[in-house]
């Protein structure tokens, strides 16, 4: 079955630095993927829509300038969480759409990356 | 704007009992998918089951199956037989044909009593 990894699973990371998750589809390709956040015990909530070789699209309210996404290749796109604060911990959920099938609808999700800003 | 409303935030469920979640939906679309999507403790989200709009019979998925109500916009999903393993959080979703969001409710959090 298709599979999403992120990479790193959590991180915990001091104020004022930058922070980046990884998310690659591992036996497909993907020229679509997607950035949640989910705060504790809430919902996820689409941050972002990375396509590979063009720039992200960002939902409202989304900071692109702080949430910087690259989708440089078919498998892999990267969210860099600039000059992290506090308020920034969150679960960070990444999914990938299949580009070789006709199938539009399914999305794979990455296992998370649990982010702690100190 | 589509939204997803899912009015029980938390539910429990004899083992071995049949629960029911519930979900309502808005959307002026025609064209569109449904999802339940399962988070258990370790976060991974799982696709439990899925329905097109377009499809009258409702899906099922081993002991998971949904009654879905398309005039009412009501899709509810029914555990039969419930297990430990089916303790999570559950997602209702919906995403529009023309489009690539995926729109989720609030959750439920379903918990199993043994």
């Amino acid at each position: 079955g298709a599979v999403v990894s992120q990479h790193p699973s959590w991180v915990i990371c001091k104020s004022g630095t930058s922070v980046k998750i990884e998310c690659r589809s591992l036996d497909f390709q993907a020229t679509t993927m997607f950035w949640y956040r989910q705060f504790p015990k809430q919902s996820l909530m689409l941050m972002a829509t990375s396509n590979e070789g063009s720039k992200a699209t960002y939902e409202q309210g989304v900071e692109k300038d702080k949430f910087l996404i690259n989708h440089a290749s078919l498998t892999l796109s990267t969210l860099t969480v600039t000059s992290a604060h506090p308020e920034d911990s969150s679960f960070y959920i990444c999914s990938a759409r299949d580009s070789g099938t006709s199938d539009r609808e399914t999305q794979y999700f990455g296992p998370g990356t649990r982010l702690l800003v100190l | 704007a589509q939204t997803v409303t899912q009015s029980q935030p938390e539910m429990s469920v004899q083992e071995a009992e049949t629960v029911t979640l519930s979900c309502t939906y808005d959307t002026s679309e025609s064209d569109y998918y449904l999802f339940w999507y399962k988070q258990p403790p370790s976060r991974q989200m799982i696709l439990v089951i899925r329905q097109e709009a377009y499809k009258q019979q409702n899906a099922t998925e081993n002991r998971f199956s949904v009654n879905f109500q398309k005039a009412a916009k009501s899709f509810s999903l029914k555990i039969s037989d419930s297990q430990l393993g089916d303790a999570a959080m559950y997602f209702c979703a919906y995403l529009w044909g023309g489009d690539d969001k995926i729109i989720f409710g609030k959750g439920t959090r379903l918990h199993i009593l043994p």
